[in-house]
């Protein structure tokens, strides 16, 4: 099992770009998040799925936007870049209670917005 | 809404020594899970403990152990014979799992890094 894999590794933006972060799993976890890593702040989530065809926002939901067609793949569209949007970012995934709540989480992207 | 604390932005400790990390949370669920996450240099996040709430026995997993204190909702770890593998940044986090209403989403405390001197 690859596990979570997520592309780019990094990636610089201008302002006003729009990019998409990929996120794929292959251990069938019907559950997956993205979060963002800033400074002193932890992790914060963006959005989530509890399934395919189920997302809904978390608490820093603002600029970017989700879709899960499959089980497998979440990715996470940045719609405008901003400087504020500058962070790494981290898919998750789980089994849930099947997995003992564990979350899987991808090696990250570093983006950069200028 | 549930959040975590962790009031110790900074700590270090010498080779083969015990350390303990506090993590306070605030929540008015009573059953969830809690966590510790270790990001090492390499950024990855590294599952270290998870407690569950209804459990009262400590959870432990070879040199880390929790001090689990369900009424004054602290969740600490201690990490005994320190390792130089060890230097990172833990992250203590709580989740109201699906089952239980909840979203299975992860609320993260802001950290902790955490030094292993030789």
């Amino acid at each position: 099992n690859a596990g979570v894999t997520q592309t780019p590794k990094f990636q610089v933006l201008k302002t006003g770009q729009s990019m998409t972060l990929q996120c794929a799993q292959d251990m069938n976890h019907e559950y997956m998040s993205w979060y963002r890593q800033d400074p002193g702040m932890g992790l914060r989530l963006i959005h989530y799925s509890v399934g395919a065809g189920i997302t809904d926002q978390g608490e820093v939901p603002n600029g970017y936007n989700v879709s899960r067609s499959t089980t497998e793949d979440f990715p996470l569209r940045l719609l405008s870049a901003a400087p504020s949007q500058t962070s790494v970012y981290f898919c998750a995934s789980s089994h849930g209670l099947a997995g003992g709540r564990e979350q899987y989480f991808g090696p990250g992207t570093r983006l950069t917005v200028t | 809404a549930q959040t975590v604390t962790q009031s110790q932005p900074e700590m270090s400790v010498q080779e083969a020594e015990t350390v303990t990390l506090s993590c306070t949370y605030d929540t008015s669920e009573n059953n969830y899970y809690l966590f510790w996450y270790k990001q090492p240099p390499s950024r990855q996040m590294i599952l270290v403990i998870r407690q569950e709430a209804y459990k009262q026995q400590n959870a432990t997993e070879n040199r880390f152990s929790v001090n689990f204190q369900k009424a004054a909702k602290s969740f600490s770890l201690k990490i005994s014979d320190s390792q130089l593998g060890d230097t990172a940044m833990y992250f203590c986090a709580f989740m109201k799992p699906l089952t239980q209403g909840g979203s299975e989403k992860l609320v993260f405390g802001k950290g902790t890094k955490l030094t292993v001197n030789p």
